[in-house]
């Protein structure tokens, strides 16, 4: 079983509209970390946040907002009015405790953002 | 801002051939990682070292892989004997503290067994 899930393959959307990056997780860990990267065409992973299980705070990062809800095992990606640059694919990661410091990514999901 | 480094960016090798792909991890890093991304599909863990020693390591790496940090900079992935599945994009990562902490990574090499 797949223990990030990135349901979405494939988004477009137009420039300026807001679009959401879904990631649903599967841990038997109480403690653990969730991770979104971006990967833009020229292929390098970009750190955009990490979260702790005991942190269920909302975040917002100018453009960008992050909402985790640990009832629904979902840590979901908003970009507010999106633009060409926002176009990359779009990771989320698991890191748990009892299995050391390794990433466990999901699919990923590739943002095309239109002009 | 530091950041982490690898070379080559990419890589051309004859199956059955040997690599070696470089990387120079943050400087006051203490954890470093490999991952591969084949081509389209998602990011994968390969093998995480710190202290001189492989802490731990994927299925996939295998005994084709080695991993050294020969000096003080450099953190280096061998693969012995390269098939045509290993083709794929190498990433480097390193982090301050173990598990939960941010990893940054590298761009990349791009390896292409022909």
């Amino acid at each position: 079983a797949q223990k990030v899930t990135q349901a979405q393959t494939e988004i477009s959307v137009v420039e300026k509209e807001d679009v959401t990056l879904d990631c649903v997780y599967e841990t038997r860990d109480t403690t653990y970390y969730l991770f979104w990267y971006k990967q833009p065409p020229s292929g390098e992973l970009v750190f955009l946040i990490r979260r702790n299980s005991f942190d269920e705070q909302n975040e917002i990062s100018g453009r960008y907002s992050w909402n985790f809800q640990k009832s629904t095992s979902s840590f979901n990606f908003t970009i507010t009015a999106s633009q060409v640059v926002d176009s990359a694919v779009y990771f989320c990661a698991l890191s748990e405790a009892s299995e050391g410091g390794k990433l466990i990514f999901g699919q990923g999901t590739t943002l095309q953002v239109k002009p | 801002e530091p950041e982490v480094t690898q070379t080559p960016s990419h890589q051309v090798t004859q199956m059955g051939q040997e690599v070696i792909l470089r990387c120079v991890p943050i400087s006051n890093h203490l954890y470093f990682y490999w991952y591969r991304q084949i081509l389209g599909q998602k990011v994968e863990f390969l093998v995480s070292f710190y202290n001189n020693e492989i802490s731990e390591k994927s299925e996939i790496f295998d005994d084709q892989f080695s991993v050294e940090r020969p000096d003080g900079s450099n953190f280096t992935l061998k693969i012995r004997s390269t098939k045509l599945e290993d083709s794929a994009m190498y990433f480097c990562a390193s982090s301050g503290g173990w598990w939960g902490d941010t990893q940054y990574f590298g761009p990349g090499t791009r390896l292409t067994v022909l």
